[in-house]
């Protein structure tokens, strides 16, 4: 076990609708990244936080969006769902933003989008 | 070209074979290069960081090479519990932005 936790673990909605999705960190780490993993591809990285601010984000729309907070865990929210929006949705924790830190994954949280 | 590329196999392998994967990448300027396990259903765990000089862990040894692009991940002596998605993961851009091959599939058979 990592230490890092995700909730929910499953999760179904439909089109158009908002989810949010939380995560959090391993005692010690101050930083969280997202990933999107559909089936049968890698993680995609959708962006990290460190110490609550936005550190990065890859190839995702605005209506992919997160928080961070004092205590360093965190929140990826996703707006007007769309069918190729069911994935595993991981995140992974770190001691730091160097990309040289080990990344430890949470479970994931798998959404289904109908 | 795939920002990283892996072939997806799947690798099936008789217990105590030896099995390479190889993977490449697109950026030339990145610097930090990992081999991640994924089992079915599971999150992506650290296998081991990869070094310029090569490194080995156990049965696991990976390499790089800079000037072709290239990763490769030998794995000696195959137990059935390396059965896995082994991930090649290199940063992109920044060193936030980590960038994961669609994976290799081996499963190691009795």
């Amino acid at each position: 076990e990592t230490g890092v936790t995700q909730s929910p673990t499953h999760l179904i909605k439909t089109r158009g609708q908002q989810v949010t999705l939380r995560c959090s960190s391993q005692s010690g780490h101050n930083t969280v990244s997202w990933y999107q993993q559909a089936l049968g591809q890698g993680p995609q990285f959708i962006f990290q936080y460190y110490r609550e601010e936005e550190n990065g984000r890859g190839n995702f729309p605005p209506r992919f969006s997160g928080l961070q907070f004092p205590n360093y865990s965190s929140e990826l929210n996703v707006n007007a769902l769309e069918l190729d929006d069911s994935a595993l949705y991981l995140c992974a924790s770190s001691r730091g933003v160097a990309a040289y830190n080990e990344q430890f994954f949470g479970p994931g949280t798998r959404l289904t989008v109908l | 070209r795939k920002e990283v590329e892996q072939d997806p196999g799947p690798f099936n392998v008789p217990e105590g074979a030896t099995v390479a994967f190889n993977c490449t990448y697109s950026n030339s300027a990145s610097q930090s290069f990992f081999w991640y396990r994924q089992d079915c259903r599971k999150e992506p765990k650290l296998l081991m960081s990869v070094y310029s000089s090569g490194n080995e862990d156990g049965r696991f040894t990976a390499q790089l090479n800079r000037a072709s692009q290239y990763i490769s991940l030998l794995i000696r002596d195959s137990k059935l519990s390396d059965s896995a998605t082994y991930l090649c993961v290199v940063n992109f851009l920044n060193n936030n932005d980590m960038r994961f091959g669609a994976g290799t599939r081996l499963t190691v058979k009795p």
